[in-house]
């Protein structure tokens, strides 16, 4: 497609519920990135996959949080055991080289109640 | 390690005069430098970036923003504002090497711009 694709784009779900987000980058991007958006609390970098290499996975906020990236293009966020501080936006955002910008995805609203 | 400082958390001005909004980074290499703009409940969108090249960038809807190395500052300008422009802009840096900008992105906090008629 054109742009990033996220979905869903609204996800309720209970306390200690697991979750997965899923984008859908920019067909060709090498480069995924996955972000955080809270009120109060900016954009958060979660997690960096880059073409074939190790992802970057500095930015989880704990073990409850993976993501991978299957044949270098789709990518799943999954959250396990949901709390109430997971609430937030998700972003997703692709590249082909960073020199020519990066293209966010209009993210996946989580309420955890 | 690299961060990225938004000096004004919210900016008010009037339609028709300039706008400035204040971006200062530090980086341990060369920098690539973005800004990006979101509307309520929008995603970000692309307004301008700097990868090395020329240090007066101009981006779309009018806004420009000057890379000085000196002042390791960033900051974007538009000389007349809109009341479209009323928005939240983030200020973003990332390193760059051979031209190409890799590694996660950085984000400020934030600048709320409230465009008043």
């Amino acid at each position: 497609g054109a742009g990033v694709s996220q979905s869903p784009s609204n996800k309720v779900t209970e306390k200690g519920k697991d979750v997965e987000l899923r984008c859908d980058p920019i067909s060709g991007h090498t480069a995924l990135y996955w972000y955080r958006q809270s009120l109060g609390q900016g954009l958060e970098f979660l997690i960096y996959f880059q073409g074939n290499s190790a992802p970057d996975k500095s930015g989880l906020p704990s073990d409850r949080f993976s993501a991978e990236r299957t044949g270098g293009s789709v990518s799943t966020l999954t959250i396990q055991r949901t709390q109430q501080e997971d609430s937030a936006v998700y972003l997703c955002a692709s590249s082909l080289e960073g020199r020519y910008g990066y293209t966010f995805g209009s993210g996946t609203r989580l309420t955890v109640v | 390690a690299q961060s990225v400082t938004q000096l004004d958390s919210h900016v008010s001005v009037s339609e028709g005069t300039p706008v400035l909004l204040r971006c200062n980074y530090s980086s341990s290499y060369s920098p690539s430098l973005f800004w990006y703009v979101q509307h309520p409940n929008k995603g970000l969108q692309l307004l301008l970036k700097y990868t090395s090249a020329a240090t007066l960038v101009k981006g779309i809807n009018g806004f420009e923003a000057e890379f000085k190395k000196s002042e390791t500052s960033f900051h974007l300008t538009k000389p007349s504002a809109h009341m479209s422009d009323a928005a939240e802009y983030f200020c973003v840096v990332t390193e760059t090497a051979g031209g190409t900008s890799y590694g996660k992105l950085t984000f400020g906090q934030g600048t709320i711009l409230t465009v008043h008629p």
